[in-house]
């Protein structure tokens, strides 16, 4: 099936571990994305690639660290967890030289810090 | 700076009646607006898009939304809402260009009763 695949869904850590979430799309979209949810449900936008080219880079700890091998995969590295991390992280992909803004997401992780 | 308003954190309907659900934004040009659906545990789903022409959108699920420059509302409707629909929505925005950021809304959550 064409989508946006993110994995793993749900991720229990605790407060100090490295982890890291891996997204992958197969739209042939040049562009993807990663949005915190918080618990309030406000969606946040943390990053975005484009071509692996990072062009956006919100006020996000550096413990987060972005990485795009290729167009087709954004994973996102977490260093140092922290009890505030924990929350739901979509990523997303969209392809803006189709003249389409419109994103597709991913089904989402739950990360949860202990 | 683009921002998206959604006055009502929480509405409930009866199952048969209307719907609309409130979506204000802020920016110099028309923009780029869409509305997602969150379902509970779930990531999320694009109801639908403006990007010019008829100012009257059809989505998918019996959605439909209006925009109204005058106004710089986005609002989406739907006659007769069904016990499916409820779920978190979201009002979103962006200027497209080179970052295509989505900015959204804080969300209305839509319970249905029976």
């Amino acid at each position: 099936d064409t989508a946006v695949s993110q994995t793993p869904k749900y991720l229990v850590t605790q407060m100090g571990n490295d982890k890291s979430i891996k997204c992958e799309q197969n739209l042939g979209h040049d562009t993807m994305y990663w949005y915190k949810q918080d618990s309030k449900k406000f969606l946040k936008i943390m990053f975005s690639y484009n071509n692996k080219e990072l062009i956006i880079n919100e006020t996000v700890p550096n413990r987060f660290s972005p990485k795009s091998p290729d167009k087709a995969h954004l994973n996102l590295h977490i260093n140092s967890l922290e009890l505030g991390d924990s929350a739901v992280y979509f990523c997303a992909s969209s392809s803006r030289g189709m003249g389409n803004y419109g994103y597709t997401f991913g089904s989402g992780t739950r990360l949860t810090v202990v | 700076a683009q921002s998206v308003t959604q006055p009502d954190i929480h509405i409930t309907v009866s199952e048969g009646a209307s719907l609309e659900l409130r979506c204000n934004y802020s920016y110099g040009a028309t923009p780029y607006l869409f509305w997602y659906v969150q379902s509970p545990g779930q990531g999320l789903q694009l109801l639908l898009k403006y990007f010019s022409g008829d100012t009257l959108v059809q989505g998918i699920k019996g959605f439909e939304a209006e925009f109204k420059r005058s106004q710089s509302s986005f609002n989406l409707r739907k006659p007769s809402v069904h016990w499916s629909d409820a779920a978190e929505y979201f009002c979103a925005v962006t200027p497209g260009g080179a970052t295509n950021k989505l900015i959204f809304g804080t969300g209305t959550l839509l319970a249905v009763q029976p």
